[in-house]
């Protein structure tokens, strides 16, 4: 059965520095988002993307965030200066066309230190 | 953001009985709703869904069934079972991008 996977499954950085969460969508899917669960809070929605383009964003999705499908198969997020308050379980889902189910991946830890 | 809300943290149910989740919306633009099922340190597994035009859908021992007068929805599981022990997260979808408004989960204990 098809899934979404993302690496890596955990991440430590030291604040300020750059990082690069990766993930690969269910390949005949055609809308990709990046949701993030911060320890003890609601999974929350960062960033929609179809046609090769942002469709939605939430008030998280800074400056500091970008996203980006570089070929047909990766989509990944960008945090260009980490914060402390960025350490959460971001996780990835794809969904074939909307409105439908969304199926995620396992997630990547992000630890900031 | 209380769009979404589970008002019961936890639930505890007897193996081979009915497990009921309940789910309360604000939004009346949502379009669809999903649940999901989720251990820790995973991600949300897909299980059931239902189109805001229907109020009932069914698959094997799940159903959800959505009032929209009520702006609630319920997920049913008959019979439970042990290994439905998790975590149950109702979602919403809704905008242009379809993003996802998730409740703050309930954890559903299954006891044999």
């Amino acid at each position: 059965e098809p899934e979404v996977t993302q690496t890596p499954s955990h991440q430590v950085t030291q604040m300020g520095q750059e990082v690069i969460l990766r993930c690969v969508p269910i390949s005949n899917h055609l809308y990709f988002y990046w949701y993030r669960q911060i320890l003890g809070q609601k999974v929350e929605f960062l960033v929609s993307f179809y046609n090769n383009e942002i469709s939605e964003k939430s008030e998280i999705f800074d400056d500091q965030f970008s996203v980006e499908r570089p070929d047909g198969s990766n989509f990944t997020l960008k945090i260009r200066s980490t914060k402390l308050e960025d350490s959460a379980m971001y996780f990835c889902a794809s969904m074939v066309e909307g409105p439908y189910e969304q199926y995620f991946g396992p997630g990547t830890r992000l630890t900031v230190t | 953001d209380q769009q979404v809300k589970q008002n019961s943290p936890s639930l505890s149910v007897q193996e081979g009985r009915i497990s009921i989740l309940n789910c309360d919306y604000t939004n009346s633009m949502f379009d669809y709703f999903l649940w999901y099922k989720k251990y820790p340190a995973e991600g949300p597994t897909f299980l059931i869904s239902i189109s805001s035009i229907k109020d009932k859908n069914e698959d094997g021992r799940f159903t959800v069934f959505l009032n929209k007068s009520a702006k609630h929805l319920s997920l049913h599981i008959v019979p439970s079972q042990p290994g439905d022990s998790a975590v149950y997260f109702c979602a919403a979808s809704v905008g242009y991008g379809n993003k996802l408004v998730f409740g703050a989960g309930t954890i559903l204990r299954v006891k044999s």
